[in-house]
């Protein structure tokens, strides 16, 4: 079964930085892309960044770009989200989510169980 | 960006009934589209990709159709598993989903 266990987040202030890990098991971690996704009830599902299975390559949506680092260590099957100078807009449950498809376009066929991040003073 | 839209915002169907959403891509995304499904509390879950591929577990119930702009996702004999939030999500030309439809219980 997989299964992607997400831990950081919370409460965190405007200016600072959010460092969250995903911890996966349940299948050969190193074959797929990886993906992180965030939820707002203003802007639904949003996605933020991609990962190649070697790590040799990432994308990051606009709203992130220049703030945002998406990383692996594929020896550990882990996969990492670090988001800097934090603002209010930030504020989200944040997925780590498996993805499938090919290079130019993924889908996302696992999903972890969301961690909840609010940015505020 | 490519925007998606789902019709309609909320859909009121009774259980062994049988329920279709619709999504819109607002330019030609082929087939590169994919739906899933949110329980409330629960994070999404895939059903179909490349917009009629059964995700693996998904029963025969789920099919989804279309090409191009125009897609649907159509559930028959709805269970009581099956109410919940359904978004539609292009993966074309970066990534961008559908406002939602929520399926409730008439």
């Amino acid at each position: 079964e997989v299964q992607l266990v997400v831990s950081g987040g919370g409460f965190l202030q405007p200016g600072g930085s959010l460092r969250l890990s995903c911890a996966a098991s349940g299948f050969t971690f190193s074959s797929y892309f990886m993906s992180w996704l965030r939820q707002t009830p203003e802007k639904g599902l949003e996605w933020l960044a991609n990962i190649k299975q070697d790590g040799s390559a990432q994308t990051y949506a606009d709203a992130v770009k220049g703030r945002c680092t998406i990383s692996r260590h594929n020896a550990a099957d882990f996969v990492f989200l670090q988001i800097n100078n934090l603002r209010a807009e930030d504020s989200a449950v944040y997925y780590c989510v498996r993805a499938s498809g090919s290079p130019s376009g993924v889908y996302f066929d696992s999903w972890g169980q969301g961690t909840l991040v609010t940015v505020s003073s | 960006e490519i925007v998606m839209t789902q019709s309609p915002v909320t859909l009121s169907v009774s259980p062994g009934q049988s329920a279709i959403v619709s999504c819109r891509a607002s330019q030609s995304i082929g087939r590169e589209l994919a739906w899933y499904q949110q329980r409330p509390g629960q994070a999404p879950r895939l059903l179909i990709y490349a917009a009629s591929t059964r995700a693996t577990g998904i029963p025969a119930r789920f099919s989804g159709g279309g090409s191009g702009t125009e897609f649907t996702l159509a559930i028959s004999s709805l269970q009581s598993g099956d109410f919940g939030v359904y978004y539609c999500q292009q993966y074309y030309y970066w990534y961008s989903f559908g406002q939602g439809t929520k399926l409730e219980i008439k």
